[in-house]
């Protein structure tokens, strides 16, 4: 099937614990980020978002750091739920003057909290 | 608000079968967006429309796929013939440029169906 041999990323944590993601994105031009988180069954929901003149952010629990000059993006949770489990993506895109850019999303990496 | 409906949630079918998914957006949102998941390909953009108005579809696979917006609250995302390639969860999202769904940031979000599971034999 079109899944063998390939696995997300995954990273393994202890509730409680704090949580960093990665995110190597693709487009030195991109100026606006989003992490989307996903559960089983369920579709992307967004979790907070960054512009390139940024290097933190911090939300709920929850902060991402750019890192414009390696092309790199990171998502902190601090003290990790088990309904943090997830799939969580990285997205990027290059907003326009006027109009509208799309998002290009990254491969996700699975996160999964032990009680 | 409802949310982004999609249906069916899943939907088993042979090889050769028509298949039409459907999508309701936010009521309000003016962009509606179908994606495709697979494992090998993550999340692939298949087309998205403003206003009911088709704006890109540069990645709908090819003329077996369709899309159509015919009003503001429905749209749906043909396959025909299908082929077990295109087994793959199909979401809908949708967004607005004016109203609601903004991040803080004043940047428009993409809120997501649960998605449409398709399986091809």
């Amino acid at each position: 099937g079109e899944n063998v041999g390939l696995h997300l990323p995954t990273l393994s944590v202890q509730e409680g614990d704090n949580s960093i993601i990665n995110c190597a994105y693709s487009n030195s031009a991109s100026d606006y980020f989003i992490w989307y988180k996903q559960e089983s069954g369920k579709g992307p929901q967004f979790i907070i978002d960054i512009r390139s003149n940024m290097d933190k952010r911090q939300g709920q629990r929850v902060t991402v750091l750019l890192n414009k000059t390696v092309k790199h993006l990171s998502l902190q949770i601090a003290a990790t739920q088990p309904g943090d489990s997830a799939v969580y993506f990285c997205a990027e895109t290059r907003r326009p003057l006027s109009g509208y850019s799309t998002l290009t999303f990254g491969k996700g990496t699975m996160l999964l909290v032990s009680p | 608000d409802a949310g982004v409906i999609q249906s069916p949630r899943h939907e088993v079918t042979e090889m050769g079968q028509e298949v039409t998914l459907r999508c309701k957006p936010i009521s309000g949102h003016d962009y509606l967006f179908w994606y495709r998941q697979t494992m090998m390909r993550g999340l692939e953009l298949l087309i998205y429309f403003n206003n009911n108005v088709p704006i890109d579809d540069s990645g709908m696979p090819e003329d077996r796929f369709s899309a159509k917006m015919p009003n503001a609250s429905f749209s749906t995302l043909k396959i025909q013939p299908s082929e077990p390639r295109d087994s793959a969860v199909y979401f809908c999202a949708s967004s607005s440029h004016t109203r609601g769904g903004r991040s803080s940031l004043g940047a428009n979000v993409l809120t997501f169906g649960a998605g449409s599971r398709l399986t091809v034999l």
